[in-house]
């Protein structure tokens, strides 16, 4: 399978850690966005990557959020100091440039859950 | 602002039942529209799309949706569901460059 994938899709972390995500996106695609879901709502647009560059970032990533993706391929999202409202599913979504149009459909990895005590 | 408004947080229906799936979005600028289902412990995958053209726009499970643009509408229906469409539908809106917003998902439960 080559479709989109997140590691690791279960974190269970004590309040004040740091925790790291991986997703690994489909090979060809330009584009790499990560999204939050808390309980009962919606993804969230967290950030996004043209290639290895962050092109935007949400007012909800504050500065314990950071986010990379090093040669255009794989990313990591990184929470610093952990807190209670962290606890959420973080998926990824890859998708190809978006000069080829509107239509360029995002491909959701299965996420990864993240449980702050 | 833009928004998403799924009416309805959760759908009980019937296997063979009729279902409506409502969405509901504002915005100033035009937009393309997505509804998404999600499966227990899975990734969102892509259920059909409106860029343009034709109003009406179907999936190859037997779902779908119509765009009204003068009540901000893109209603997802299907005529005759399964148990397998248990699941949670997210409808959602792109309004040009990158941005997706979605809706806070509806869950539709089959029952037999």
């Amino acid at each position: 399978d080559t479709g989109v994938s997140q590691n690791p899709r279960h974190k269970i972390t004590k309040r004040g850690q740091n925790v790291t995500f991986r997703c690994d996106p489909i090979s060809e695609h330009n584009r790499l966005y990560w999204y939050r879901q808390t309980l009962g709502q919606g993804p969230e647009f967290l950030t996004y990557f043209q290639n290895e560059a962050q092109l935007e970032k949400s007012r909800l990533l504050s500065d314990r959020f950071s986010a990379e993706r090093p040669k255009g391929s794989f990313s990591t999202l990184e929470i610093q100091r952990t807190e209670q409202g962290d606890s959420a599913m973080y998926l990824c979504a890859s998708s190809l440039d978006a000069d080829r149009g509107p239509d360029n459909e995002q491909f959701f990895g299965p996420g990864t859950r993240l449980t702050v005590l | 602002a833009q928004s998403v408004t799924q009416l309805d947080s959760q759908v009980p229906v019937f296997e063979e039942a009729p279902v409506e799936l409502r969405c509901n979005y504002s915005s100033s600028v035009s937009v393309y529209l997505f509804w998404y289902v999600q499966y227990p412990n899975q990734g969102l995958q892509l259920l059909l799309k409106y860029l343009s053209g034709s109003t009406l726009v179907e999936s190859i499970n037997g779902f779908e949706a119509e765009f009204n643009k003068s009540q901000t509408s893109f209603h997802l229906r299907k005529p005759s569901v399964h148990i397998s469409d248990t699941a949670e539908y997210f409808c959602a809106v792109k309004m040009g460059g990158f941005k997706t917003i979605f809706g806070a998902g509806t869950r539709l439960f089959v029952k037999a």
